[in-house]
């Protein structure tokens, strides 16, 4: 199994720009998340798709959109990029229950650039 | 006040030394506590999961929660140069507003350099 792929691993982006990161999971998991991290700050969660065919904000969702295309993907898109959009993102997925045991896998994360 | 709070470090502790790191969280209502180990240029890998007040431990980690003080702990025995990561707190939060769903919020996280 390959886990949580995501592509692309680099992008460097002009102002104004538009592009879509892609995240799929092979592991059948419900539940798929973005993320985007910056020093100092921590995970901060943009998106969320608890199940197929839903999607809601998370705490930094301003500038996105996303898309649970199928079960297993799970795209974020910058319409219009601009530089504090420079970050890593990281797409993750989880067997989404109510139990305690909420683990949540990463893929290898996206590192973008907007000049 | 943030959600999870966590010192930034870098924590320094000598190979063979008990590394201890903390977190504390604001929100009474949470069950869940994990631990997310991040190497440089990473991506966040799970090392324990904790929901019970008082310690689990699991090979060279211990967690430890008491609820009642809001934070929780993880201990590293016997450190190791290769435990020096990034650990991070993450804290489950009920999302009432979205139909129950759970969330994590993770904390800045804690540097951790084991030196040989």
């Amino acid at each position: 199994n390959a886990g949580v792929t995501q592509t692309p691993k680099f992008q460097v982006l002009k102002t104004g720009q538009s592009m879509t990161l892609q995240c799929a999971q092979d592991m059948n998991h419900n539940s798929m998340y973005w993320y985007r991290q910056d020093p100092g700050m921590g995970l901060r969660l943009i998106y969320y798709s608890a199940s197929e065919g839903t999607t809601d904000k998370g705490e930094v969702p301003n500038g996105y959109n996303v898309s649970r295309l199928n079960k297993r993907e799970f795209s974020l898109r910058l319409e219009s990029a601009a530089p504090s959009q420079t970050s890593v993102y990281f797409c993750a997925s989880s067997d989404f229950r109510a139990a305690a045991t909420y683990e949540q896998y990463f893929g290898p994360g996206t590192r973008l650039t907007v000049t | 006040q943030k959600e999870v709070e966590q010192n930034s470090g870098p924590l320094s502790v000598p190979e063979g030394a008990i590394a201890s790191l903390n977190c504390t969280y604001s929100d009474r209502g949470s069950q869940s506590f994990f631990w997310y180990r991040q190497y440089s240029g990473k991506s966040p890998e799970l090392i324990m999961f904790i929901y019970s007040n008082g310690d689990k431990e699991d090979g060279r980690f211990t967690a430890q929660l008491n609820k009642a003080s809001q934070y929780v702990s993880l201990l590293i025995r016997d450190s190791q140069p290769s435990d020096s990561a990034t650990y991070l707190c993450a804290v489950n939060i009920f999302d009432r507003f979205s139909g129950g769903y759970n969330k994590l919020i993770f904390g800045a996280g804690t540097r951790l350099a084991v030196h040989p």
